[in-house]
């Protein structure tokens, strides 16, 4: 049972939008930025979106992220089949005194 | 540019010890925070701890999972961070990422090595 709350899946087809979803609480969302990360099959998790919205050299801006409150999405336009991975939210928790992930999110281009 | 490179994993009996190391390179390793995650066979990803530069106090912190069995320590004259994983259970059994950490509150993973996969299994 994650801290943190994902779909475990989604799936939309090429060239087409897709969110992923990601819920917390006070201590952790309410009060801290969120950061995602893209783990490609097989491969090391990469840094995707930091402070909720920022992206990282390198990263395509066919990403984004937004909060709002103990929520927090990641958007991804113009789905390309090399999008397909684990999509994995992330954020420091003040009553744990560490860093809690999601469960991840398996997106498919169908 | 950054590289980070672990090493060290391999297979363990419950109850035994066993240290990781992360070779890092491409960056001033003295100045970095630095954080172990790790990842479940099958799993979703789960901090394991952290250690502060010297600089600031070199303090480390846990997950609550592994408080009191395992230790992160580091050789800044070696740009090296070490695991020590005692006492270990068969739900340790995972690829430990080492990562640098940035940012003020919320911390985030910057860059990641490719892990080192530890089997806690009799």
């Amino acid at each position: 049972q994650s801290v943190l709350t994902q779909p475990p899946s989604v799936s939309e087809a090429p060239r087409q939008r897709v969110t992923i979803s990601c819920s917390g609480s006070s201590s952790n969302l309410g009060n801290n930025a969120v950061n995602w990360y893209q783990q490609l099959p097989g491969k090391a998790p990469k840094l995707l979106i930091y402070y909720d919205h920022l992206l990282p050299s390198g990263v395509s801006d066919r990403f984004s992220g937004s909060k709002s409150g103990t929520s927090a999405s990641l958007a991804i336009s113009g789905l390309q089949s090399e999008d397909e991975a684990d999509y994995y939210c992330a954020a420091w928790d003040d009553s744990l005194y560490g860093v809690v992930f999601g469960g991840g999110t398996k997106l498919t281009v169908l | 540019e950054v590289e980070l490179v672990e090493s060290g994993g391999g297979l363990v009996k419950p109850g035994g010890s066993l240290t990781l190391s992360c070779a890092a390179s491409g960056f001033t390793f003295s100045d970095a925070w630095m954080s172990w995650v790790r990842q479940a066979p099958g799993k979703g990803l789960e901090w394991v701890g952290r250690i502060k530069s010297k600089t600031d106090g070199g303090t480390t912190d846990y997950a609550a999972p592994v408080k009191g069995r395992f230790t992160i320590s580091r050789d800044d004259s070696k740009n090296t961070l070490f695991l020590q994983m005692n006492s270990l259970k068969t739900e340790d059994t995972a690829v430990y990422y080492c990562t640098t950490d940035k940012g003020y509150g919320s911390i985030y993973f910057a860059s990641w090595g490719q892990g080192t996969l530890v089997t806690v299994s009799s």
